[in-house]
């Protein structure tokens, strides 16, 4: 186990539901990270938290909401997605977003979520 | 924008013979690259890096990387493959750094070995 769990593994709805992902990371890290990876594509990167803090959306439609109420928490609230979006959602954490060129904070990936939408 | 490319998507090999995994970047400054591996059905496990200081860097499970600056490459190699190396395996590149840091990852390449 890498330290970071997510829950629910797999996931199927229709374009009306409501859910969400959540991601626990018990390592003490203060940065965490949603990723989509989809089948022949690189992996996207589509919001950051440092410190509970949002600190980067990459363009992510609105009809994904993140959310991080605490460090070792973060959810990916989904509502009215697009076929398209299905995908494997990965949520990754690390101790924090780096605090010099010369440094590096090893991000640590939990399984994800392997999403349909229908 | 940085960028890393993995122009194989598959490679195979057969178990006992040494294999490469190909990944070259696009950066403006000095790189800072990674490998990661994916099981099937796992979540994405770090193996090396290079920031500074050698070429040649050693990782986990007895892989290793050549970072190039000539030929803007750095590809992940291991002397010895076995079948348990079969995974997806993704290049990546930093991008800025404090509040703007992120990983940009290539698209990755599927590694076969065979008994």
């Amino acid at each position: 186990e890498t330290g970071v769990t997510q829950t629910p593994r797999h996931l199927v709805m229709g374009m009306t539901n409501k859910k969400s992902l959540k991601c626990e990371q018990h390592l003490g890290h203060n940065a965490m990270y949603w990723y989509k990876q989809s089948a022949k594509k690189p992996l996207e990167l589509m919001f950051v938290y440092n410190f509970k803090e949002q600190t980067e959306n990459n363009s992510v439609p609105s009809r994904f909401s993140p959310e991080c109420p605490n460090s070792s928490h973060l959810f990916l609230h989904l509502h009215t997605l697009q076929p398209e979006d299905s995908a494997l959602y990965l949520c990754a954490s690390s101790q924090d977003r780096i605090t010099s060129q010369s440094s590096y904070n090893e991000q640590f990936f939990g399984p994800g979520t392997r999403l349909t939408v229908l | 924008a940085q960028s890393v490319a993995q122009p194989e998507d598959q490679v195979n090999v057969a178990e006992g013979n040494p294999l490469t995994v190909k990944c070259t970047y696009s950066v403006s400054g000095n790189p800072y690259l990674f490998w990661y591996v994916q099981y099937p059905n796992r979540g994405l496990q770090f193996l090396l890096k290079y920031i500074t200081g050698d070429n040649l860097v050693k990782g986990s499970y007895g892989f290793e990387a050549e970072f190039n600056k000539s030929q803007t490459s750095f590809h992940l190699k291991k002397p010895s493959a076995l079948v348990s190396d079969s995974a997806l395996y993704f290049c990546a590149v930093r991008d800025g750094w404090g509040n703007t840091d992120k990983l940009i990852f290539g698209t990755g390449t599927r590694l076969q070995v065979f008994p």
